[in-house]
């Protein structure tokens, strides 16, 4: 699987819009962008996946650019339940390994 | 929503004993997965599974084996426990079918401390 590059940390207060990056230089073409997070204690949790096209839910915007070679999950009015670590991942679908490695991922902190 | 259940949740074990860790889904996902989780660092895997009768060596197998006897249950067995494995173990399942692609589902975790 191709590598992802993430900030260690970043910080952020209650109600701003969070922008976390991801770098994916050497993604392949069938790779999709897949972000989870995780709290203490708890196993991680999806949050949303990409292709080429940004996507929303009701956690979160990804925004994917147009050479795939990077991508931003973008966090809108955080709150203090959105202090975890999040991790960006490139996964293959159809014919790929089911190996899924994670990194370290970007430990957002929350201040009130 | 996909469940994914482990058992025990805590366990403490003697250097040199047996441990097995269970995990259950209910979805009917192809892959499993086991993680450790040290603190402070990121996940790593184990084992994985592609189905019945399947496993794979992960990134750091070694001093682990793994069981999938079926479809919704995959173990993970320490022969001979050693205070190094004391961590806290994640099990997922996923499937690669359909656009949820490799959405992966994890159990809460099992804490388990050798002494």
């Amino acid at each position: 699987d191709a590598k992802t590059t993430q900030p260690d940390s970043m910080e952020s207060t209650e109600g701003e819009t969070v922008h976390l990056p991801c770098s994916h230089a050497t993604i392949s073409g069938n790779e999709y962008i897949y972000w989870y997070r995780q709290v203490p204690l708890q196993g991680p949790e999806y949050v949303t996946h990409g292709l080429q096209q940004n996507t929303t839910n009701s956690m979160a915007f990804l925004a994917i650019a147009s050479d795939r070679k990077s991508s931003t999950l973008i966090l809108p009015h955080v709150s203090l339940r959105d202090a975890a670590v999040y991790h960006c991942i490139l996964r293959a679908h159809q014919g790929g390994s089911a190996k899924l490695i994670f990194g370290e991922g970007t430990k957002l902190t929350v201040s009130s | 929503e996909a469940a994914v259940t482990q058992s025990p949740r805590n366990k403490v074990a003697v250097t040199g004993g047996k441990v097995t860790l269970s995990c259950n889904q209910t979805n009917n996902h192809n892959n499993m997965y086991w993680y450790r989780q040290d603190t402070g660092h990121g996940l790593r895997l184990i084992h994985y599974s592609y189905g019945a009768g399947s496993t794979e060596k992960g990134d750091i197998p070694d001093g682990y084996k793994a069981s999938r006897p079926s479809q919704e249950n995959f173990s993970l067995i320490l022969e001979l426990a050693t205070p190094s494995q004391t961590s806290v173990y994640f099990c997922a399942s996923g499937d690669a079918r359909g656009d949820s692609g490799n959405t992966l589902y994890f159990g809460e975790g099992s804490r388990l401390i050798v002494v």
